[in-house]
């Protein structure tokens, strides 16, 4: 039940170079999320959209960037990666509610 | 701003023996709390919900607004409880706020046989 789908699932990438990682669902909702996920912090929200003409920061947004293409459709763009975000990264996508949130299995990205 | 803090990264309990999974609160408003899990290689997916009042696999959580807290209770733990849990906060401000959940740090359960 691949509800919502993350590419690539893992990637080494070298300080300095852009990476994207993809989003898609299938859930039909207009909410869609990145997060990220390291040891000891918990899970911290970096960007969220709550339809396709609206995208807000997180709490961690610095370093990053987003698009939504399609309601379908949310990617996460490290502009020029470092290695202190070497990281598991989860997007996300719920209802209008926020009630339940549906997870990817996360993009493993590591900055060497 | 709404914090939530889960006090233990780490908890180890014996099959069959009670568990209990600490989560504390800030929030100046109403919230709704959530427990989100994470078993090994699986999504995190979500567990319980308070306004849900349910007992999920054998877990219950009961709001305690006095003490802020939202405490994940077990009686009797089983091996295949073993996973990361999260407590979740959603505020019911409105606004951009509606719908965002602030997650604690994140408690890794162990049991043992």
């Amino acid at each position: 039940d691949a509800d919502v789908t993350q590419t690539p699932r893992n990637r080494i990438t070298k300080t300095g170079k852009r990476i994207m990682l993809e989003c898609s669902q299938t859930k039909g909702h207009d909410r869609m999320y990145w997060y990220r996920q390291d040891p000891g912090l918990g899970l911290r929200l970096i960007y969220y959209s709550f339809d396709v003409k609206d995208i807000n920061k997180g709490e961690i947004s610095d370093g990053y960037s987003v698009s939504r293409q399609a309601q379908a459709k949310f990617s996460l763009s490290l502009e020029s990666a470092i290695p202190n975000q070497t990281a598991l990264y989860f997007c996300a996508t719920s209802d209008i509610s926020g009630n339940t949130i549906y997870f990817g299995e996360g993009s493993w990205l590591t900055v060497v | 701003a709404q914090r939530v803090t889960q006090p233990e990264k780490l908890l180890s309990v014996f099959k069959g023996a009670p568990v209990e999974l600490k989560c504390n609160y800030s929030y100046s408003g109403s919230p709704e709390l959530f427990w989100y899990v994470q078993y090994s290689r699986q999504r995190l997916q979500l567990l319980l919900r308070h306004i849900s009042r349910e007992s999920i696999k054998g877990f219950t959580a009961d709001l305690n607004k006095g003490e802020t807290s939202f405490h994940l209770k077990k009686p009797f733990a089983q091996e295949e409880d073993s996973a990361m849990y999260y407590c979740a906060l959603k505020p019911n401000a409105g606004g951009t706020s509606y719908g965002k959940l602030t997650f604690g740090q994140g408690t890794i359960l162990t049991v043992h046989p």
